[in-house]
Formats: C-alpha cells, sequence, structure tokens
C-alpha cells in the first residue's frame, strides 16, 4: 500500500527565514494535496498538484511536484508566526481514481518573531 | 460562499453509547468524504459519499456507518462506542468526481469516557 513520508517531522525557524517540506511517496503521486492545521482544528486547504513538474504558489508558499511524480515539496518564503501549524501531505490512494485520500504524518512549524 | 460546517464541534459520551455527527458541505459539492484522525494513527479516511450513495469506504469497523441526504448533507453514526473512538472527526467536501480539490470542516471532537 501507498505510504506518504514527511519530512522534517518538525521545524522552529526564526521569523523572515525561508524553509522547505518534503513528501515522499513509494507509489506514484495522484491528486498531491497540502494543507495546513491549527492543533485541533480542521484542515486549510493550500494546494493540489497533480501533473509531473508542475509548480504552484499561493502568497508566499509554493509547492512543486517532480517530474516523477514521486516527491512534492513546500517552501515557505520569508516565514511569518502566522505560518505556524502543522503541514500535511495528501495523495489519492487509488492513482487518481477516487477521493480517499491518505495522509503523510505531518510537520509542525514553528516560527519564533 | 460558506465553507464546510461540522456538528457539534465538541462532544462528551460514555462507552457504549452511540453518536451521530454532521456535516453540510460547500454549496454545490456532492462528494462528502469522512476522515478519523488521531495522535496514535493519525488520519484516516472512513468512508466517502457521493449522490447519496457510499462510493468509498476504509478500514473500519461495522460500528462506523454514514449516509449522505439529497441536499448532499452527511451523517455519520458510531454505535457502540469505545474509548478508542475517541478521536476528532473531519469531514471534507468536493465538487464531484475524483481528483477535486478537496475541502474540510473545523471538524468534532469527541470524547469517550
Amino acid at each position: 500500500s501507498q505510504e506518504l513520508e514527511q519530512s522534517p517531522q518538525s521545524l522552529i525557524v526564526q521569523e523572515g527565514k525561508n524553509l522547505t517540506i518534503n513528501c515522499t511517496s513509494s507509489k506514484t503521486l495522484y491528486g498531491l494535496y497540502w494543507y495546513k492545521q491549527k492543533y485541533g482544528e480542521g484542515l486549510i486547504f493550500l494546494m493540489m498538484l497533480q501533473k509531473g513538474g508542475e509548480e504552484k504558489s499561493h502568497e508566499k508558499i509554493t509547492a512543486k511536484l517532480d517530474e516523477k511524480k514521486q516527491q512534492s515539496s513546500l517552501h515557505i518564503t520569508a516565514s511569518q508566526p502566522s505560518h505556524a501549524g502543522i503541514y500535511l501531505c495528501g495523495a489519492d490512494s487509488y492513482g487518481g481514481a477516487t477521493n480517499k485520500l491518505i495522509f503523510g504524518t505531518g510537520t509542525l512549524l514553528a516560527v519564533q518573531p | 460562499k460558506a465553507g464546510v460546517t461540522q456538528t457539534p464541534r465538541y462532544l462528551i459520551k460514555t462507552r457504549g453509547q452511540q453518536v451521530t455527527l454532521s456535516c453540510s458541505p460547500i454549496s454545490g459539492h456532492r462528494s462528502v468524504s469522512w476522515y478519523q484522525q488521531t495522535p496514535g494513527q493519525g488520519l484516516q479516511f472512513l468512508f466517502e459519499y457521493f449522490s447519496e450513495t457510499q462510493r468509498n469506504k476504509g478500514n473500519f469497523p461495522g460500528r462506523f456507518s454514514g449516509r449522505q441526504f439529497s441536499n448532499s448533507r452527511s451523517e455519520m453514526n458510531v454505535s457502540t462506542l469505545e474509548l478508542g473512538d475517541s478521536a476528532l472527526y473531519l469531514c471534507a467536501s468536493s465538487y464531484a468526481g475524483t481528483l477535486g480539490e478537496q475541502y474540510f470542516g473545523p471538524g468534532t471532537r469527541l470524547t469517550v469516557t
């Protein structure tokens, strides 16, 4: 079965610094999703990537899906305290044939003012 | 446009009781998926409903069930509650089909004592 591995598990950065979170899959990724979660709350949709080599940006967050579609990265530029939270990557577990998502274990991000 | 709403937000039940959680998707969305999130297992897919039909199911016991109404609102029911059912239950809605952007609600925090 497909598994998603996220790294690092946790990250502490100074405000203004850039950072990258990675999501690696054992199988080809279809419909790779990035979400942000505040502890105990719902998931906030950030971006969805489908095509190999695809890159999307929203405000200071950029996500990429590699050409082989087995790894995705989330890059935050000039981090702010509002970026703090848990970042989760998710992917369709049936190769794009369903809405059944599996998720990585998450990356906890803290941003120090 | 209103987001995904879930009620109630918090719930405390006793072992052996049953519980019903409700999810109202974004207007126009026809797919509703349910997930369970626990510290130990992370986010796990429960089931998905599309046009009042269960389309996908995760690996949970039969005590977990759901349904979807003609207005796309969905409910999930857990019977004979166990302590291990304590979790954050999240629902997600998407427009239709697969590989669509999925938006999550704020979740229902269920505590079983």
